[in-house]
């Protein structure tokens, strides 16, 4: 089945630093592939997706290139702000009928 | 935009005792899940179905149960409640494997 390695947190950040949060999968197939976002206290929601090699996604100025040929799709974000905070999840989409997630990365980005 | 609709909320029960998690979604979804997140832990896959009628057990089924009667709804039902099923539970649903998931607001259960 599908599996995910993510860049283990907690990610301390100061306000307009640059970030990467590194994610690679295994997967059979041609799988799409996510970030999800997890603002405290509430349910996980898409940050962005790619569906075939080379893509890439973005959203609210995160971007994460879809890199088969290194299993790849890392997250990076120019300059982050206070609001970004949050725990982030990389996930390939599923195979054996099943959503796989990553452990997820606490991002806390300082004033 | 209802989405999926998690209910309670919040939950303390004594253990033992039962519950069932109701999860509701209006979006024609056939991929419904249950997960739960422990305090600064990921998502753990409890159960999953991929239609009405059909279940199956994810990574941590034990002392759960689950039903797909309607493309709709998916309860997940908690018998003899411990206190290691303290934990916050999400239902999800999504159209297709490849497609994108959609998360309910969660359900923060404490079991004393």
């Amino acid at each position: 089945g599908n599996s995910v390695t993510q860049m283990e947190g907690p990610v301390t950040l100061s306000e307009e630093a640059f970030l990467t949060i590194n994610c690679t999968y295994t997967a059979t197939g041609y799988p799409s592939l996510f970030w999800y976002v997890q603002y405290p206290g509430e349910g996980l929601q898409l940050l962005l997706k790619a569906t075939k090699a080379d893509d890439k996604g973005s959203n609210k100025g995160f971007e994460a290139t879809y890199r088969k040929e290194t299993t790849s799709f890392h997250l990076e974000k120019g300059s982050v702000q206070v609001s970004d905070s949050a725990v982030y999840f990389c996930a390939p989409s599923g195979s054996a009928r099943q959503l796989t997630f990553g452990s997820g990365t606490q991002l806390t980005v300082l004033p | 935009n209802a989405g999926v609709t998690q209910t309670p909320k919040f939950r303390i029960l004594k253990i033992g005792q039962s519950m069932t998690l109701q999860c509701t979604q209006d979006m024609n979804h056939n991929y419904m899940y249950w997960y739960r997140q422990d305090p600064g832990m990921g998502l753990k896959l409890i159960y999953y179905s991929v239609g009405a009628g059909i279940t199956d057990k994810g990574e941590v089924p034990n002392g759960y149960n689950v039903s797909r009667s309607t493309t709709e709804d998916f309860p997940l039902r908690l018998e003899l409640a411990a206190p290691s099923q303290t934990s916050v539970y999400f239902c999800a649903s999504s159209a297709s494997l490849l497609a994108e998931a959609f998360f309910g607001q969660g359900t923060r259960l404490t079991v004393v």
